[in-house]
């Protein structure tokens, strides 16, 4: 089974604060995904990578960065954490080409104070 | 600008119901159509994906069916138990550089 780790389920962080929230996964996938998700938003990607070091902007990308040094690592920096960045955030990952399902990891809450 | 719908947004049915989640979307360009399913506070699971060619995909107690041309999808769950209680998306991949475009949601109560 294809298993997506985020490194933490909770995290609480200060306003101004630089935040970074890790995913790994263990299927060599190519594709990897951040989205958050909020109560009556819905899912909203904020980025996406193909490929080691390539990235892509999703639909949210201010007041994000991402990294993808290796394969299976993908990283979302919040630069300076603000209130509003207050979330759920969900890693996902899935294998190169069309009608593949996505993988998602358990999230991580963040609260920023 | 695809957008995906889901009605209602809570359904609540006693256990052994059979019952049916709909979902629709507004552009009918699209490469595949997903269910997944979320328990509270984690992530999604995926559960079916039906490729635009086909009609429908099944898996255990699950029967999703796809409608393009009409934009909707089903999701059937025979036979429900306590344990199918979930939120449960559709999301359609519109072939954009793997982006979907999710729904949000139904959230299914299954009473004992």
């Amino acid at each position: 089974d294809v298993k997506v780790t985020q490194s933490s389920r909770y995290l609480v962080k200060r306003t101004g604060e630089k935040v970074f929230l890790e995913c790994v996964q263990d299927m060599d996938h190519e594709n990897m995904f951040w989205y958050r998700q909020d109560p009556g938003l819905g899912l909203r990607l904020i980025y996406f990578s193909y490929d080691v070091k390539m990235k892509e902007k999703g639909d949210i990308p201010e007041g994000y960065s991402v990294s993808r040094e290796k394969k299976e690592r993908f990283s979302l920096i919040l630069e300076s954490a603000s209130t509003n960045q207050t979330s759920m955030y969900l890693c996902a990952s899935s294998p190169q080409g069309f009608n593949s399902p996505l993988h998602f990891g358990n999230g991580t809450r963040l609260t920023v104070t | 600008k695809q957008e995906v719908t889901q009605i209602p947004a809570a359904l609540s049915v006693p256990e052994g119901e059979n019952l049916v989640l709909n979902c629709s979307f507004t552009d009918s360009a699209i490469y595949n159509l997903q269910w997944f399913r979320q328990d509270p506070g984690k992530g999604l699971t995926s559960l079916l994906l039906i490729q635009s060619s086909q009609r429908e995909q099944t898996s255990g107690r699950l029967n999703a069916s796809l409608d393009k041309s009409s934009g909707r999808s089903t999701l059937y769950i025979a036979a429900s138990q306590p344990g199918d209680s979930a939120t449960y998306l559709c999301a359609v991949d519109g072939g954009s550089n793997y982006k979907l475009t999710f729904g949000k949601g139904t959230l299914l109560t299954v009473n004992p």
